[in-house]
């Protein structure tokens, strides 16, 4: 069964503080997600990666595909507190048609 | 937006009863997810479709069947419902960017 390892699970910080999420997995995928979800509803793509080593910006969170497709994170810079939420990996495995391995998710909450 | 609506958005049901979850997309995506979110699991798929009347299993589908008539809708089925069902539901569709999610049925089985 593949895994993806997601750390940490629980973060409380202050507003203006920087944060990163970390992602790993033995197995290497074609894509990985980053979603985030908010209480009662759905989770909301942020970001994909495809290529070893890409990094992608959005605003103040940067996300990254390690070089060997096995491992991801995210960095947020300066958290406000409407980052709060619960922050989701997924990996696209090879072959997969589709289907998503997530990330069991880590719950950021920032403090005002 | 992909116009995913998943219903009904509650439901709270009998121990041994049968229970339809239905999802509808109006913008005739092929592929057609359902996921199961528990604490401490995170997102687990219970079943796929790839196309109408082509589904396949996911990593939890005991005790779940699906059916897709139409390409717009996504139909997830409990046979007979358990306590150990009780959970959030998401439907989700995908794109070439990634997933779309539905807003979830949570469903407790009594």
């Amino acid at each position: 069964t593949q895994l993806l390892e997601q750390s940490p699970q629980f973060l409380s910080i202050q507003e203006g503080e920087n944060l990163t999420v970390y992602c790993n997995s033995s197995s290497v995928f074609s894509s990985l997600q980053w979603y985030r979800q908010e209480p009662g509803e759905g989770p909301v793509l942020l970001v994909t990666v495809v290529t070893g080593g890409e990094v992608k910006k959005l605003k103040r969170l940067t996300f990254q595909f390690g070089d060997a497709r096995k491992d991801s994170s995210l960095h947020i810079t300066a958290a406000q507190p409407g980052d709060t939420g619960l922050y989701l990996c997924a990996g696209e495995p090879r072959g997969s048609q589709g289907n998503l391995i997530f990330g069991k998710g880590t719950k950021l909450s920032v403090k005002p | 937006d992909a116009g995913i609506t998943q219903s009904p958005r509650h439901k709270v049901t009998e121990t041994g009863t049968p229970v339809t979850l239905r999802c509808h997309q109006t913008e005739n995506h092929r592929y057609m997810y359902w996921y199961r979110q528990d604490p401490g699991h995170g997102l687990r798929l219970i079943h796929y479709s790839y196309g109408v009347k082509d589904t396949d299993k996911g990593e939890v589908s005991d005790g779940y069947s699906v059916s897709r008539s139409k390409t717009e809708d996504f139909l997830l089925t409990l046979e007979s419902a358990t306590s150990s069902q009780t959970s959030v539901y998401f439907c989700a569709i995908s794109d070439r960017y990634g997933y779309t999610f539905g807003s979830g049925t949570r469903l407790t089985v009594v």
